[in-house]
């Protein structure tokens, strides 16, 4: 049973540290994305990948956030330094755009970030 | 920003009463999809409607598409307990990055047993 999997589940952070999340997608899947999900503006795109490239990361602060794949099997999420306003949760989803016939996008079960 | 936002906010209903939820846009789109998250769960999808579609089933899920109002419904039937969870419609833009979706603010479906 194929899953997008994050690590880690929860994290809870003193304002001023680094933080890095990290998602493994779907074998064989060419797009993964970075959400936030907060109660205040709901469910955000911060980037997203094609074939490792980044396509459009307009959604990210650049000053304090980065995305990266590093290779096929893992995307990083890195927030330096974080601040209590970084508090999320942190959704990785992949997908396998074939035209417009197989655009779903698979979540993970999220990252809980908590920044004090 | 919003694309999509979703209407009721929240929903309360009975075990077999069915529960309909609504989404509008303001974009032309590639289509249009509805996922479901589980409190403390990632999102699932649905079903997907493409933009020359009118009307989609899957099992007891019922999604209609009007274009021209630029408005989507969703509809459970029969609903269930286990039903209970937010609803989130989502839209691929026409014209956009593909693939790139915009997620409304959900509804909040209760289903009471």
């Amino acid at each position: 049973d194929a899953r997008v999997t994050q690590t880690p589940r929860h994290k809870v952070t003193e304002m001023g540290q680094e933080v890095t999340m990290r998602c493994q997608p779907i074998l064989g899947h060419n797009t993964v994305f970075w959400y936030r999900q907060t109660m205040m503006q709901g469910l955000e795109l911060l980037a997203y990948f094609r074939n490792r490239a980044p396509l459009d990361d307009s959604g990210m602060p650049k000053d304090r956030f980065s995305a990266e794949m590093p290779d096929a099997t893992l995307a990083t999420l890195k927030i330096q330094p974080s601040e209590p306003r970084d508090s999320a949760v942190y959704f990785c989803a992949s997908g396998e755009p074939t035209g417009s016939h197989h655009n779903e996008q698979f979540f993970g079960p999220g990252t809980r970030l908590t920044v004090l | 920003s919003q694309q999509g936002e979703e209407d009721p906010q929240a929903l309360s209903i009975q075990e077999g009463e069915n529960a309909t939820m609504n989404c509008s846009y303001k974009t032309s789109i590639n289509n249009l999809q509805w996922y479901r998250q589980n409190s403390g769960r990632g999102l699932v999808h649905l079903i997907l409607i493409r933009s020359n579609e009118r009307e989609k089933h899957s099992g007891r899920l019922r999604v209609t598409l009007d274009t021209s109002k630029k408005s989507s419904s969703l509809l459970i039937t029969a609903s269930r307990a286990a039903d209970t969870a937010s609803y989130f419609c989502a839209t691929e833009n026409r014209g956009g990055s593909n693939y790139k979706l915009t997620f409304g603010k959900g509804t909040l479906l209760t289903v009471n047993p």
